[in-house]
């Protein structure tokens, strides 16, 4: 039962434009969400984080918005540039779960020069 | 600053053979940490996780095993390597905070084929 589901494995866009990455939860404990960015053979990077009191936050050009009733949040790239290209996995935790954080299974974005 | 080290980076093992992955931290202290495997075609799943010296908490029951000897090191291992063992090994740290959540920091990897 996978709690944390990301529906597109892959998206490409051009560079310039707006690049967005969705991300759907299932359990209604999660109340902490997070995006990582991920290169082959590399160890995932943070990229901006959200807690469920809020429903927006802006880190540059990242932006992650956050929809509690939908169980949806979803990360904003703009501009988008070439060295954005990567896997970006969605990640949420529950309060008092010792931090441990589900995965979801990844989107490959590709930006087009 | 804090890093965190695995090695190796890459390990080929025949099935059977046992495994041995290291992690180290460096510039902190008493974090949590966790042992993650990426599966191809699949998301990040936590294996193990620890709080303190001693103390670990299996996620997934499995044929492998970790241990934390020090407060900077944890080590992930099995006596006998299956063919789905085959992935790439990811440890993290975090550091807890009383009344605030804090992101987990990822080490470089260990891919792992067993063949």
């Amino acid at each position: 039962d996978q709690q944390v589901k990301q529906n597109s494995p892959s998206l490409s866009v051009q560079e310039g434009r707006i690049s967005i990455l969705n991300c759907d939860y299932t359990n209604s404990m999660f109340d902490y969400f997070l995006w990582y960015k991920k290169y082959p053979a590399e160890g995932p990077t943070f990229l901006i984080s959200i807690s469920s009191i809020k429903d927006k936050n802006e880190d540059g050009r990242f932006t992650v918005f956050l929809n509690k009733s939908a169980k949806h949040l979803s990360l904003h790239i703009v501009p988008s540039q070439p060295g954005d290209s990567a896997v970006y996995f969605c990640a949420a935790s529950a309060q008092g779960g010792s931090e441990k954080l589900v995965f979801g299974k990844g989107t490959k974005l590709t930006v087009n020069p | 600053s804090q890093t965190i080290h695995q090695w190796p980076a890459t390990l080929v093992q025949p099935v059977g053979s046992p495994l041995s992955l290291e992690c180290t931290v460096e510039g902190t202290s008493n974090p949590n940490l966790y042992w993650y495997r990426q599966a191809a075609g699949r998301g990040l799943q936590l294996l193990f996780y620890s709080v303190g010296i001693g103390q670990i908490s299996s996620e997934v029951p499995q044929n492998l095993s970790a241990s934390r000897p020090q407060d900077r090191q944890f080590i992930l291992s099995s006596k006998k390597l299956l063919l789905s063992d085959s992935g790439f090994y990811l440890c993290a740290w975090s550091v807890p905070r009383r009344g605030r959540r804090d992101e987990q920091f990822f080490g470089p990897g260990t891919r792992l084929t067993v063949l």
